[in-house]
């Protein structure tokens, strides 16, 4: 079945710093493909989302590239700053179609320090 | 629009209790979700409704948890009677499309002690 494989944390990173959080996928059929992140305290908020191969998203300075070749979709962000602070998650629709639900990985902490 | 609604906020309870944590989704939307957040276990999708019917419950973790959709802006999952594992963040969440991704609420931390 469908299924989401991201990288896991914590990832601690001065501001300024490049980031990459790696994802890669497992699907049957054209998923879209999504990151989400969650502050602390709050529910997932998405971030950005890419529905077919060679898409990008991108959202606040980030940004990730639906990668069929190598089932991928990487989130990337020049420079980061204090309040990216979050857990970033990737997630696909779990059918190829409008229907279903999300399947999410585990999630990625990111701290950004100062 | 005022998102997804989730009430209460925080609710500590005693084992063996009821809990009912309810949601409005958003208008329109016609799927709903219910979610389980852990450290341990991370999300877990206990259940979800398209068009107010049960679609997939086979997240559900035992026959004290049931939830309901009675009409398209309320759902509630009621855990009875609750145990201390059952402690973690409930999210409610709904969609148009899951190509289109989904709107959270809040959450709903529950404490059962």
């Amino acid at each position: 079945g469908n299924s989401v494989t991201q990288m896991e944390g914590p990832v601690t990173l001065s501001e300024e710093a490049f980031l990459t959080i790696n994802c890669t996928y497992t699907a049957t059929g054209y998923p879209s493909l999504f990151w989400y992140v969650q502050y602390p305290g709050e529910g997932l908020q998405l971030l950005l989302k890419a529905t077919k191969a060679d898409d990008k998203g991108s959202n606040k300075g980030f940004e990730a590239t639906y990668r069929k070749e190598t089932t991928s979709f990487h989130l990337e962000k020049g420079s980061v700053q204090v309040s990216d602070s979050a857990v970033y998650f990737c997630a696909l629709s779990g059918y190829g179609g409008s229907q279903g639900n999300l399947i999410f990985g585990k999630g990625t902490k990111l701290s950004v320090k100062p | 629009d005022a998102g997804v609604i989730q009430s209460p906020r925080h609710e500590v309870t005693e084992m063996g209790q009821e809990v009912t944590l309810r949601c409005k989704p958003i208008s329109g939307h016609d799927y709903l979700f219910w979610y389980r957040q852990t450290m341990m276990r991370g999300l877990e999708l206990l259940i979800y409704f398209n068009n107010n019917v049960p679609i997939d419950d086979s997240g559900m973790p035992e026959d004290r948890f049931s939830a309901k959709m009675p009409n398209a802006s309320f759902s509630t999952l009621k855990i009875q009677p609750s145990e201390p594992r059952d402690s973690a963040v409930y999210f409610c969440a709904s969609s148009s499309s899951a190509n289109y991704g989904y709107t959270f609420g809040s959450g709903t931390r529950l404490t059962v002690v």
